[in-house]
């Protein structure tokens, strides 16, 4: 089955406490993306990579690091999480990173920082 | 960075009601998508129109993408309970706007 898998799907924890989100696709996608999500906000861009090895700020990155080592993962890291990280998080993935391409996203990680 | 704004923020109706949602920038757009997000889950495409003009249809939903390709609009026909949930739209550069949160009652 196509998917994108993220874990954990819940995570509480404490401020500066690193913490690592991971996101996996199985669609071969070269593209690659984060997002947050807040209320009245809508989804907001974290980090977004083209390809392997290729990474990109979004509108929001402040705070948060992405690797892209292999296509299928990308993962979200937290090196010193703040209460304001506290949010619901998804990852996505596509075929290609401009162009009238689905992005299918992960279910989602709601991180709460204490 | 190409704004999406999108209106209205909320909408509550009856079920058998009609309702329009609008998606507008000050950019134009080679292609903008439809999403709709139910609560718990990642967002799931309806829909990416890519011609000005273009009208697409998916059974009750009607969605047009503008001439000038600025804007586009999501209309419902005879909304259902099951047709609530977050209604975004986005553009090529995988921006979204802040979306239309739609609740049909029974």
């Amino acid at each position: 089955e196509a998917q994108v898998t993220q874990n954990p799907r819940y995570l509480i924890t404490v401020t500066g406490k690193k913490l690592t989100v991971t996101c996996s696709q199985n669609m071969n996608h070269e593209y690659m993306s984060w997002y947050r999500q807040d209320p009245g906000l809508g989804l907001r861009q974290i980090y977004y990579s083209m390809n392997v090895e290729v990474t990109d700020k979004g509108d929001v990155p402040e705070g948060y690091k992405v690797s892209r080592k292999e296509k299928r993962n990308f993962p979200l890291i937290l090196e010193s999480p703040s209460p304001n990280q506290t949010s619901l998080y998804f990852c996505a993935s596509s075929l290609k990173g401009s162009g009238p391409y689905e992005q299918y996203f992960g279910p989602g990680t709601r991180l709460t920082v204490t | 960075t190409q704004l999406l704004e999108q209106s209205p923020q909320f909408l509550s109706i009856q079920e058998g009601e009609n309702l329009t949602v609008y998606c507008n920038s000050s950019s134009v757009f080679s292609s903008l998508q439809w999403y709709r997000q139910e609560p718990g889950e990642g967002p799931v495409l309806l829909v990416t129109v890519v011609t000005g003009g273009e009208v697409k249809k998916l059974k009750r939903l009607t969605f047009q993408f503008g001439d000038a390709r600025k804007d586009s609009s999501l209309h419902i026909t005879a909304a259902q309970p099951g047709d609530t949930g977050l209604y975004l739209c986005a553009g090529e550069d995988m921006r979204f706007g802040a979306g239309t949160r739609l609740t049909v009652k029974p």
